[in-house]
């Protein structure tokens, strides 16, 4: 256990579900990081928040909402997702600028 | 092309074996990560440095930032050092996020 704990930790959907993933973390971190990990593709960063505030989108498309309602939640939320989003989507902390991330175990994604 | 490049893609090896992964990068960098990613997905930060040499068990990581180049050495390898093994890079200002390698796959065989 590293600390950041992602729920689920497998999921399955279809294109018309609507489902979200979770990510809590009590490191007392202040910056919170969503990663995507597709098969043969380097780990591709998605969202950042720091204190909250979202600090970088990486050119995400809009079926993928992120929520962060303080410093220890962060949610992922999915909408009309395609099956070339399946993947491994992995939660990180830090502390902001100090840039040694602790991931979590990572929620498997399928999309049907 | 990647702006971080891994070598090998995969690697397997008997037990005992010492082990060396490489990394290779084409940007300029403040600091570079090694991290280890065991089967079911959990990644887990192995080094950070900037310069020189870390050890930490049988685990030893250097850089030669003039080369672009990192190496991940493991001695004595065991089964359980089995798992993908990640480079990362951070570049200068980026503090918000870091660039990955593709990763090298060890399994090591009793």
């Amino acid at each position: 256990e590293t600390g950041v704990t992602q729920t689920p930790r497998h999921l399955v959907m279809g294109m018309t579900n609507k489902k979200s993933l979770k990510c809590e973390q009590h490191l007392g971190h202040n910056a919170m990081y969503w990663y995507k990990q597709s098969a043969k593709k380097p780990l591709e960063l998605m969202f950042v928040y720091n204190f909250k505030e979202q600090t970088e989108n990486n050119s995400v498309p809009s079926r993928f909402s992120p929520e962060c309602p303080n410093s220890s939640h962060l949610f992922l939320h999915l909408h009309t997702l395609q099956p070339e989003d399946s993947a491994l989507y992995l939660c990180a902390s830090s502390q902001f600028r100090d840039n040694v991330l602790t991931f979590g175990a990572g929620s498997r994604l399928t999309v049907l | 092309k990647n702006e971080v490049e891994q070598s090998p893609q995969n690697l397997t090896a008997q037990e005992g074996e010492f082990i060396t992964i490489n990394c290779s990068y084409s940007v300029g960098i403040s600091a570079l990560h090694w991290l280890q990613q065991h089967p079911g997905g959990g990644i887990v930060s192995l080094f950070m440095l900037s310069s020189g040499k870390k050890k930490h068990g049988r685990l030893i990581a250097t850089i030669n930032i003039q080369e672009k180049h990192s190496s991940l050495h493991i001695t004595a390898s065991h089964p359980r050092d089995s798992a993908v093994y990640i480079c990362a890079v951070l570049r200068p200002g980026g503090a918000d996020g870091l660039t990955f390698g593709k990763g090298t796959h060890l399994i090591i065989q009793p």
